[in-house]
């Protein structure tokens, strides 16, 4: 049972323009969301994260926002460049001594010049 | 500074043969620890994860184990690789809602 989803697997977009990646989840015990940024062969970068006591987080060119309601969050990406090309994983985590994250499957997003 | 080492980079070995990749973190006291595991196509999934040293919970059945002989040091091993254990491995670390990823073991079993 996937409790982090991430329904696109690839999102093409022309640079400039903005880059919206979404991520649904079903455990409402989540709280608190991250997204990370994977290049192959690399290890994840972490990117942007909202607590679930928000509903919107702004970093420079990134944005997430988050619907409880609906377990919802988006990443916008505004304006997109060729080099935010990557995989983009959507990461929840609850509560808990571990604080393990669980992760989604991914969205390739290609950036076009 | 806090940072994270994993090696090796990459790795090919044949089925049946043993596996061990190790994970070290530096700057940091008691950090949580975990081993993912990217599959082609696929999402990262947790393996294991520590808590300290010798407590280790395993997420996913498989024909992996891992060990924490020390604060800093998380193993991943396995007695015999199975085709399907092919990946992207990559240990991290975390001491509160922050993760720090390593650079990753890209693991072809032939």
């Amino acid at each position: 049972d996937q409790q982090v989803k991430q329904n696109s697997p690839s999102l093409s977009v022309q640079e400039g323009r903005i880059s919206i990646l979404n991520c649904d989840y079903t455990n409402s015990m989540f709280d608190y969301f991250l997204w990370y940024k994977k290049y192959p062969a690399e290890g994840p970068t972490f990117l942007i994260s909202i607590s679930s006591i928000k509903d919107k987080n702004e970093d420079g060119r990134f944005t997430v926002f988050l619907n409880k309601s609906a377990k919802h969050l988006s990443l916008h990406i505004v304006p997109s460049q060729p080099g935010d090309s990557a995989v983009y994983f959507c990461a929840a985590s609850g509560t808990g001594s571990a604080r393990q994250l669980t992760f989604g499957s991914g969205t390739q997003l290609t950036v076009l010049p | 500074s806090q940072t994270i080492h994993q090696w090796p980079a990459t790795l090919v070995q044949p089925v049946g043969s043993p596996l061990s990749l190790e994970c070290t973190v530096e700057g940091t006291s008691n950090p949580n620890l975990y081993w993912y595991r990217q599959a082609a196509g696929r999402g990262l999934q947790l393996l294991f994860y520590s808590v300290g040293i010798g407590q280790i919970s395993s997420e996913v059945p498989q024909n992996l184990s891992a060990s924490r002989p020390q604060d800093r040091q998380f193993i991943l091993s396995s007695k015999k690789l199975l085709l399907s254990d092919s990946g992207f491995y990559l240990c991290a670390w975390s001491v509160s809602s922050g993760y720090t990823f390593g650079s990753g073991t890209r693991l072809t079993v032939v």
